[in-house]
């Protein structure tokens, strides 16, 4: 079992430009997760999908959209990237009940 | 809505000695508490979870919890820390209620910096 994986690793991006992050687990859960992490912030949560077919907004939703392309993969897409989406992004997966999460080994993203 | 402090942005710790990592938290209905562990360069993974029963939980790596509902706090503790136990701790709730999503709340962190 791989886990959770994530595409990229690292990403430099010029103000304006698109990018979609990618995510995919193996474990079959029905809940995935886009957080960011921030020094000082912890982890906030962008979106997420309780289960195949349905997405939702977390606290931090501007500037991002979010895809689940089906049970295993849930992709991030910044439209039109700025300085302030600087950040480490995290994908992870979860039972519904419990709601322990898996994380994936997260992509560091900086916009210039 | 809920909520969780980590009361300790940094916890500086000689290498043989016992350690506490802080954590409360708020909410209004009965909860899940996890404790998860981030090492450098890395995603969270789960160091131990409280979902009821015993309010003494083990997790891996020798880390345990105790569940406090009257104070409301979920501390980490570790008898003896090494210096692989260098990394930044993650406390977090989810409350239980119905359907089929249960937001999950993560504490800003604690790093635990072990001195040799």
């Amino acid at each position: 079992n791989a886990g959770v994986t994530q595409t990229p690793k690292f990403q430099v991006l010029k103000t304006g430009q698109s990018m979609t992050l990618q995510c995919a687990q193996d474990m079959n859960h029905n809940s995935m997760y886009w957080y960011r992490q921030d020094p000082g912030m912890g982890l906030r949560l962008i979106y997420y999908s309780a289960s195949e077919g349905t997405t939702d907004k977390g606290e931090v939703p501007n500037g991002y959209n979010v895809s689940r392309l089906n049970k295993r993969e849930f992709s991030l897409r910044l439209e039109s990237a700025a300085p302030s989406q600087t950040s480490v992004y995290f994908c992870a997966s979860g039972h519904s009940s419990y709601n322990e999460q898996f994380f994936g080994p997260g992509t560091r993203l900086t916009v210039l | 809505a809920q909520s969780v402090t980590q009361l300790d942005s940094q916890v500086p710790v000689f290498e043989e000695a016992p350690v506490e990592l802080r954590c409360n938290y708020s909410s209004s209905v009965s909860v899940y508490l996890f404790w998860y562990v981030q090492y450098p360069n890395q995603g969270l993974q789960l160091l131990l979870k409280y979902l009821s029963g015993s309010t003494l939980v083990k997790g891996i790596n020798g880390f345990e919890a105790e569940f406090n509902k009257s104070q409301t706090s979920f501390h980490l503790r570790k008898p003896s820390v090494h210096i692989s136990d260098t990394a930044e701790y993650f406390c977090a709730v989810s409350d239980m209620n119905s359907g089929g999503y249960q937001k999950v709340t993560f504490g800003i962190g604690t790093k635990l910096q072990v001195i040799p």
